[in-house]
């Protein structure tokens, strides 16, 4: 039973436009949220966060926001860049059979087109 | 910036061996994680630990176990390689045991054959 789905595996975009990413949960007790970026051969990089009381965190280039009542959650890249082209998963945590734990989904490979 | 090392970045091991895979952190975490990465599957959770010699089984333990004996090291040991766990292993650390950031490690791709 997945918990957390990206159910988009990939995404093109042009250069300069915005790549939208989302995301998608099951379990209501999940009470933080990361975006992970992945390049091939290396190990995931944090990108941004959320925490269950807010809507919306912005970084930069880079927007994240909770819809708490769907369970979904999407990750704004403005404007997109060549460099941004890689896998993007999604983390949910909280407590889950009882113990603490971080559960991510399968990953949309963006691709930014110069 | 923490940084989480994973002692080798590519590996290959015959089927039936025993496989040891070393992960070090510097920043005094509490929490300590390993994952696989497959296409199509994800991060999927192996074993974490909250505390030394404490470990939980995460959603796919089969056929690997763990070790804690220092707060900096977690190791990840395949008792028996199988191709099936042909794999890019992933390690982790975090300081908070309820939210924070992960740290991942760079990974280590193993190949089993």
């Amino acid at each position: 039973d997945q918990q957390v789905k990206q159910n988009s595996p990939s995404l093109s975009v042009q250069e300069g436009r915005i790549s939208i990413l989302n995301c998608d949960y099951t379990n209501s007790m999940f009470d933080y949220f990361l975006w992970y970026k992945k390049y091939p051969a290396e190990g995931p990089t944090f990108l941004i966060s959320i925490s269950s009381i807010k809507d919306k965190n912005e970084d930069g280039r880079f927007t994240v926001f909770l819809n708490k009542s769907a369970k979904h959650l999407s990750l704004h890249i403005v404007p997109s860049q060549p460099g941004d082209s890689a896998v993007y998963f999604c983390a949910a945590s909280g407590v889950n059979s009882g113990t603490y734990k971080y559960i991510f989904g399968t990953g949309t490979r963006l691709k930014v087109l110069a | 910036d923490v940084k989480v090392t994973q002692s080798s970045r590519y590996l290959v091991k015959r089927t039936g061996e025993k496989v040891f895979l070393e992960c070090v952190q510097d920043m005094d975490h509490e929490n300590m994680f390993w994952y696989r990465q497959d296409p199509g599957l994800g991060l999927r959770l192996i074993y974490f630990s909250y505390d030394v010699k404490m470990k939980e089984k995460g959603d796919i333990p089969e056929g690997y176990s763990v070790s804690r004996e220092k707060k900096e090291r977690f190791s990840l040991i395949l008792e028996s390689a199988s191709t099936n766990q042909t794999s890019m292993y992933l390690c982790a650390s975090s300081l908070s045991r309820s939210g924070g950031k992960l740290f991942f490690g760079s990974g280590t791709q193993l190949s089993v054959l």
